[in-house]
This record gives C-alpha cells, structure tokens and sequence, in this order.
C-alpha cells in the first residue's frame, strides 16, 4: 500500500538556521514525489517535485528536496528560514492519474 | 505554473439548505480534478475524483448522494453538498491535475470554508 511518513509533526527553527523537513514513502512503482506548503486558511501551494533524473531538486522560494530511493526519502531542505516560512508542510506521492497520497503534515514555527 | 480558483472562498449556511463549490483551472484544462476535505490540522483526506465527462469516483466511505460531483467541462468541476448539516462543516479544497508537457502535477484551489449552522 501506499504511504507517506512525515515524523516530525512540529517544527520550531530560528530565523536565518537551516531546515530540514523529513519524508518518508512506500510505494510499488517508481514514485512521483511532491512537496507542498499551505499558509492557514489556504490553498496548497507547489514547492518542488521530483520525477525522474537529477535526485536533488530545486523548487521555489529558497526550497530544495532530495530523492534517495535506497532510503525512500524525500527530504525537503532550506539553508536559511525567513518567518514567512512558518507554514504546514505537506510531502505527497503519486503516480499517474492515480490521487496523490499526502503525509499527515509537518508544521513550521520560525522564532526570531 | 498553473492557477486553480475556487468560488465561494468562504460560505455559511442553514441545516438542510445545499451549498455548491466551483473549481475551475484557468490557464489549462484538466479532465481530472480531485476533491478533498481538511479537517483543522489535519491533513487532508480525499473524497473523490473528478473526471470530466463521466461519474465521479468516490473513496470509500464518502457519500455519493450526498456530495454530488460535477465535472462538465474541461476547466470546471462543481461539488455540491447537499442538505447540509453541521457536521459538513470543514475546509473543502480541489486540485486539477495538469498534464501540459511532461508535467504532470496537481494545481491546488485556494480551498472553500463551509460553516453549516
């Protein structure tokens, strides 16, 4: 069966120290991975995904995820937090026109 | 990238009255959408796919007579929540898989609050 493993249900970084966000998956097929932030009250938003070819993937706002199947992981990275960060993080896999499956979410508090 | 819009962003509403939310992709056409409902920090639970011209796929336990899908065209899909009662009450959002390219990647609306009274 499918799966996602977000462990980390809270977060609390510094402004300005490195993140890292940790996921992990069970899936049959080669995966489809995603990640995707959502500020309260709102939609999901699309960081980065990764398909196939370079494992380390570069997404928006500063973000950067690496894919390493012998660990099934998918871990989302951050050199340097702003507060506007501060956000729920969600890891997802799919494949195809099958629905994503989503992590239970990792929630970002930046402290200053 | 893609952009989803939702209508309405927020709606309250009488018990027994029925409540229909919009999803539509803007810039590209999607034949499938999803449905999903996220309770307060939790994360979200789908409720059925949405493929444009025939019947939606429900997950199990999701009553299909009672959230109707409809997905019409190739840029709109409607979930109406009929005879609305308290316990509907969540954050409904949708996503429309974009299939432009070699993308294929699910677009998420902005979500709809319903508040059943």
């Amino acid at each position: 069966a499918q799966s996602v493993t977000q462990p980390d249900i809270h977060i609390t970084v510094s402004e300005g120290a490195s993140l890292e966000l940790r996921c992990n998956y069970s899936y049959g097929a080669t995966p489809y991975l995603f990640w995707y932030v959502q500020s309260p009250g709102q939609g999901l938003q699309l960081l980065l995904k990764y398909f196939s070819g370079d494992t380390l993937v570069q997404g928006i706002k500063g973000f950067e995820a690496e894919f390493k199947r012998s660990q099934s992981s998918f871990n989302l990275r951050k050199p340097s937090v702003h507060w506007s960060d501060a956000a729920e993080y969600f890891c997802a896999v799919g494949a195809g026109n099958t629905p994503l499956v989503f992590g239970k979410g990792t929630r970002l508090s930046v402290i200053a | 990238g893609a952009v989803v819009s939702q209508h309405p962003s927020w709606v309250i509403c009488k018990s027994g009255t029925s409540v229909k939310i919009e999803c539509r992709s803007l810039d590209f056409q999607a034949t499938t959408m999803f449905w999903y409902r996220q309770f307060p920090k939790q994360s979200l639970m789908l409720m059925a796919t949405s493929n444009e011209g025939s019947k939606a796929t429900y997950e199990q336990g999701v009553e299909k007579d009672k959230f109707l899908i409809n997905h019409a065209s190739l840029t709109l899909s409607t979930l109406t929540v009929t005879s609305a009662h308290p316990e509907d009450s969540s954050f409904y959002i949708c996503s429309a898989r974009d299939l432009r390219g070699s993308s294929d990647t699910q677009y998420f609306g902005p979500g709809t609050r319903l508040t059943v009274l």
